[in-house]
């Protein structure tokens, strides 16, 4: 399945953190999402062979990266209050024309004081 | 700008009561539609995964439908039991491979 870590991570406001992602094994495509409490996911990117080929109304900050070896990480640059939010990744695999299910990790849960 | 609702925001039946979780999307140019389950502050669970091209499908109790034409999706749950308490959301991939999801609908089953 999907795995993420860290479970839990608590930051200040203007830090950097990085979060990380284990696709399902095969998998080519990952997606990230933001999880405001009540609140449907907001996708933020889309990786797909390595490279950005999606993106949400998220600005610069937000940035990623793909790895060959099913690993992911999400990385936010000077934390803001309202990034405070359950981390969502999601894999799937893709293919030309066919856009398969996507599979999601249980989360991360940021806070940011 | 695609733009997902659903409706309503919170249902609470009877146990055994048939249901219809109703989903609503403005631009039909879209890959598929996959509904999902998450329990309190957990993870999506997928449940079913429509294809553009595909009208419905069906897991267990579970019968998802797809009308591109009208932007319209429903799930339709059978016999309801306390455990299909959860938050149901859907979730459109479209245009710029941006999956767009919607509030999703909470869902309470009394026993």
């Amino acid at each position: 399945g999907v795995t993420q870590s860290p479970t839990h991570l608590i930051k200040t406001r203007g830090q950097q953190v990085t979060l990380r992602c284990s696709s399902q094994s095969g998998h080519n495509t990952v997606s990230w999402y933001q999880q405001a409490l009540g609140q449907g996911p907001q996708f933020i990117f889309q990786y797909y062979r390595e490279e950005e080929n999606g993106r949400g109304n998220f600005p610069p900050r937000f940035s990623g990266l793909q790895f060959p070896n099913d690993s992911s990480e999400l990385n936010v640059n000077a934390l803001e209050l309202d990034d405070s939010a359950l981390y969502l990744c999601a894999s799937s695999t893709d293919s030309g024309g066919a856009i398969h299910e996507q599979f999601f990790g249980p989360g991360t849960r940021l806070t940011v004081l | 700008k695609q733009e997902v609702t659903q409706i309503p925001a919170a249902l609470s039946v009877p146990e055994g009561e048939n249901l219809v979780l109703n989903c609503s999307f403005t631009d039909s140019a879209i890959y598929n539609l996959q509904w999902f389950r998450q329990d309190p502050g957990k993870g999506l669970t997928s449940l079913l995964l429509i294809q553009s091209s595909q009208r419905e499908q069906t897991s267990g109790r579970l019968n998802a439908s797809l009308d591109k034409s009208s932007g319209r999706s429903t799930l339709y749950i059978a016999a309801s039991q306390p455990g299909d308490s959860a938050t149901y959301l859907c979730a459109v991939k479209g245009g710029g491979f941006k999956t767009i999801f919607g509030a999703g609908t909470r869902l309470f089953v009394k026993a």
